[in-house]
């Protein structure tokens, strides 16, 4: 496709479930990135991506959540016994550039609600 | 601490005026800075990237400033128009992340 694919675009589950969230990059761009934001706030970095390795996961809050890219394309973020405050958009982008030297181009967002 | 700082007020403009959105940041020296639009729902969308070493960057109606003495970006929209009502968030780099702020939402009438 021409853009950053992120699927679902919405997704309800109840706490204590697991999640997986998907993102397809544009073809080509070896950086990936995985964003979470919150209503009134700006993207909260949670993982970084160069090929398949993740080389930065930083931003990953806890040890519930887990992101891979097996072959340097498609990527997946999954969360583990989810909770109330995991609710927000996931946002995924790309970029041709490393290490976030170049402009970035989002997805459209995974919005999460654990209810 | 490291901070990024936008308007979280809205910022109510006149359609034909220049809109002014302000990024101020503590404790970064970034290499250069981004500015983004966000319309609701949607993911945000880069407009301008500027370098430390470019005081100025033009793209059509917008204009973005660097002063990295003042640890401050200004975005500008000339002849501003209701499609230009959004979100504009600023980002820095900070080694190979970028870093946000929270963004100024415009707000353009008619």
């Amino acid at each position: 496709g021409a853009g950053v694919s992120q699927t679902p675009s919405n997704k309800v589950t109840e706490k204590g479930k697991y999640v997986e969230l998907r993102c397809d990059p544009i073809s080509g761009h070896t950086a990936l990135y995985w964003y979470r934001q919150s209503l009134g706030q700006g993207p909260e970095f949670l993982i970084y991506f160069q090929g398949t390795g993740a080389a930065d996961d930083s931003g990953l809050p806890n040890d519930r959540f887990f992101a891979v890219r097996p072959e340097g394309s498609v990527s997946t973020l999954k969360i583990q016994r989810t909770e109330r405050g995991d609710s927000a958009v996931y946002l995924c982008a790309s970029s041709l550039g490393t290490g976030g030297t170049g402009e970035l181009f989002f997805g459209e967002g995974s919005r999460l609600t654990v209810l | 601490s490291q901070k990024i700082e936008q308007n979280s007020e809205a910022l109510n403009i006149q359609e034909g005026k220049t809109a002014t959105l302000t990024c101020n940041y503590t404790n970064y020296s970034p290499a250069y800075l981004q500015w983004y639009r966000q319309d609701p729902g949607r993911g945000p969308v880069f407009l301008l990237l500027i370098r430390e070493n470019e005081k100025e960057k033009r793209k059509e109606r917008l204009k973005v400033t660097f002063d990295t003495t003042l640890k401050q970006s200004l975005f500008h929209i000339t002849a501003s128009q209701p499609a230009d009502s959004a979100t504009y968030l600023c980002a820095l780099n900070s080694n190979y992340q970028l870093i946000w702020g929270a963004g100024t939402k415009l707000i353009i009438k008619p």
